[in-house]
């Protein structure tokens, strides 16, 4: 009950498209979304974050899309580019002061 | 604004002896949260200290420990290594204050056992 859920593993895209990532969970008691952006050798960078309060949410070229009933959400990259080639993270928050929990992650590689 | 400072960033040991790692968090951050990032269990989360005082707490022997002082500092301590410690240590700070649950993490410590 306290997994989240990553897939695709790994997502080749070609420059200027559209990189999608989902993530899905069970515990109905996580209240916060962040997702990670992580390059080789570096720590993750919280790249965007939603709470169930709301289904969407932009920022730049990055957006989340949050499904409540389905308990999934998902990142969205537009116009990807190859500085955007590392690895995402997805991650969900309880009611348990600053724990996350995070997927498995999700290896991008944006082809020029 | 200073970020996340970790030492050392490099690190290696041998089986059976113990290290300590430590973690500056962001200027007026009280929460400091431990993980441990691994290619085959991804990142799993260690311990979380707020005010000086362990509020959360992961599914890691106790052989692994930690503290936090005063000042927000946090030491994460693992004795006994073992050879699957070997791992990326990341720390992440956070304001800690309910609604505000942002957690920057810091470029972290790779420990290798030997």
């Amino acid at each position: 009950q306290q997994q989240v859920k990553q897939s695709p593993q790994s997502l080749i895209v070609q420059k200027g498209g559209i990189s999608i990532i989902n993530c899905a969970y069970e515990n109905t008691a996580f209240d916060y979304f962040p997702w990670y952006q992580q390059f080789p050798g570096k720590g993750p960078a919280l790249l965007i974050a939603i709470r169930p309060d709301v289904s969407e949410k932009k920022e730049g070229r990055f957006t989340i899309s949050f499904n409540k009933s389905a308990k999934q959400f998902s990142l969205h990259i537009m116009d990807s580019q190859p500085g955007d080639s590392a690895t995402y993270f997805c991650a969900a928050r309880g009611n348990q002061g600053g724990k996350l929990i995070f997927g498995q992650g999700t290896e991008l590689s944006v082809k020029p | 604004k200073a970020g996340v400072t970790q030492t050392p960033r490099y690190l290696i040991k041998t089986r059976g002896q113990q290290v300590t790692l430590s973690c500056s968090p962001i200027s007026g951050h009280r929460s400091v949260s431990w993980y441990q990032q691994t290619p085959g269990q991804g990142l799993q989360f260690l311990f979380e200290y707020f005010s000086e005082t362990q509020r959360n707490k992961g599914n890691f022997p106790g052989r692994f420990s930690g503290r936090q002082f005063s000042n927000s500092r946090s030491e994460m301590n693992v004795s006994t290594l073992e050879l699957g410690d070997s791992a990326l240590y990341l720390c992440a700070s956070s304001p800690g204050s309910p609604g505000n649950t942002e957690a920057f993490f810091g470029q972290g410590t790779r420990l290798t056992v030997v």
